[in-house]
């Protein structure tokens, strides 16, 4: 069975701070993971992927993906009200393909000035 | 502007009416792709066509017909819808719809259906 487990929020942070959004998988055999963001009434829009254990920084972006606990999470330091939006976790499971991408339902970040 | 414009925006039609949405690609990309997203729900994977061919199709009830005529154009045929039908649908597209790094699915912008 194929499940992404999102804290649907709403999660509030103060401009200036760190968000984390954590989301856990039920897969094994998930190999590529992604993170979306989605501004209200809007498309999602990929900000990063990530594919092997550890960390992976991209300006104010970090993804840390951990297989043995089925665990990714994206963390977003100094955070903007721009940064507003509900952030979507999806994977693909080893050997398939862009057709077979799960999606969790999402956690609403609201950072406030 | 994504590279992936949908039409109409909005929609709102009667269970026993025949629409269509429209989607089309400006990005050279030889995979598209249909999703449905409801409140509340996970996004859902509808139809992906590769090269114009429909590679995978997600147990979707057959009131909901794709179209692809050429690798930049994808249509969704609605007839006979229920009022839970009512969603966004997203159209997408990518380079193929092979894993590699650095490919990656596109969304449009959406077109928001009501169904009364």
């Amino acid at each position: 069975q194929k499940e992404v487990e999102q804290n649907s929020g709403p999660l509030s942070v103060p401009e200036g701070a760190i968000a984390s959004l954590n989301c856990t998988y039920s897969d094994r055999g998930s190999q590529s993971f992604f993170w979306y963001r989605q501004y209200s009434g809007k498309s999602p829009e990929l900000i990063m992927s990530i594919y092997s254990n550890g960390d992976k920084e991209d300006g104010r972006f970090t993804a840390q993906l951990n297989k043995a606990s089925q665990y990714v999470s994206l963390l977003i330091r100094d955070s903007q009200p721009s940064d507003s939006a509900t952030y979507l976790c999806a994977y693909i499971t080893r050997g398939s393909t862009l057709g077979r991408l799960y999606f969790g339902r999402g956690t609403q970040l609201t950072v406030w000035p | 502007e994504t590279g992936v414009t949908q039409t109409p925006r909005h929609l709102v039609m009667g269970m026993t009416n025949k629409k269509s949405l429209k989607c089309e690609q400006h990005l050279g990309h030889n995979a598209m792709y249909w999703y449905k997203q409801s409140a509340k729900k996970p996004l859902e994977l509808m139809f992906v066509y590769s090269l114009e061919e429909r590679v995978e199709n997600n147990s979707v009830p057959s009131r909901f017909s794709p179209e692809c005529p050429n690798s930049s154009h994808l249509f969704l045929h609605l007839h006979t819808l229920q009022p839970e039908d009512s969603a966004l649908y997203l159209c997408a597209s990518s380079q193929d719809y092979s894993v590699q790094s650095g490919n990656t699915i596109y969304f449009g912008e959406g077109s928001w259906l009501t169904v009364v």
